[in-house]
């Protein structure tokens, strides 16, 4: 089946390290998309790749990083410069003339300890 | 720039009863429109979308939204709430309104709690 994977499901880490979330996408999609969601606060956009090799800053980009080196792959760095980052990540991969559909993958929690 | 506003935070109905959550939208351009649905813990499905014609939408799990442009607005409707309709709801406009790829602004959501 098509779809978005994203990994691990909960992910704990310490204060003062670097994390990286995983996702994956068969869709084919050109595509991919790293958002952060908060209590109250909807979806916030870090991070969208429309090609490989080739990335762009969101609303909240500051303490991310991300890399593009396969279709599938969208990996999202989360750095011990980001102030706050206990939260949900979304990831999210759309096709080509769609009209700006995306989906979504099954998110992970990072807890910062 | 574009906006999302979801003036609900909470809303509770019975079972059985009708629902309708509001969304409205600040965008220049036609606007690409979006309804999203979050259980808890997880990603998000898409309900239904709007792009042109037919002004009223039909979605998955018998939802369905009407678009009002004089209104700014995309509100959720459904004539029959069940249980299993308990979530997180999200609107969302596209920002590049057209055919290329672009972002999507998300309103602030609304959870959607249902009386037996």
């Amino acid at each position: 089946d098509g779809g978005i994977t994203q990994s691990p499901k909960y992910l704990f880490r310490k204060e003062g390290q670097n994390v990286t979330l995983s996702c994956e996408q068969n869709l084919n999609h050109d595509a991919m998309y790293w958002y952060r969601q908060d209590p109250g606060q909807g979806l916030r956009l870090i991070y969208y790749s429309q090609i490989v090799n080739d990335f762009q800053k969101g609303d909240i980009a500051e303490g991310y990083s991300v890399s593009r080196e396969k279709k599938e792959s969208f990996p999202l760095t989360v750095t011990s410069a980001q102030k706050n980052p206990t939260a949900f990540y979304l990831c999210a991969s759309e096709r080509g003339n769609s009209y700006n559909e995306q989906f979504f993958g099954p998110g992970t929690r990072l807890t910062v300890l | 720039a574009q906006s999302v506003t979801q003036p609900d935070i909470h809303i509770t109905v019975s079972e059985g009863a009708s629902l309708e959550l509001r969304c409205n939208y600040s965008y220049g351009a036609t606007p690409y429109l979006f309804w999203y649905v979050q259980s808890p813990g997880q990603g998000l499905q898409l309900l239904l979308k709007y792009f042109s014609g037919d002004t009223l939408v039909q979605g998955i799990k018998g939802f369905e939204a009407e678009f009002k442009r004089s209104q700014s607005s995309f509100n959720l409707r459904k004539p029959s709430v069940h249980w299993s309709d308990a979530a997180e709801y999200f609107c969302a406009v596209s920002a590049a309104g057209g055919t290329s790829y672009g972002k999507l602004t998300f309103g602030q959501g609304t959870i959607l709690t249902v009386h037996p």
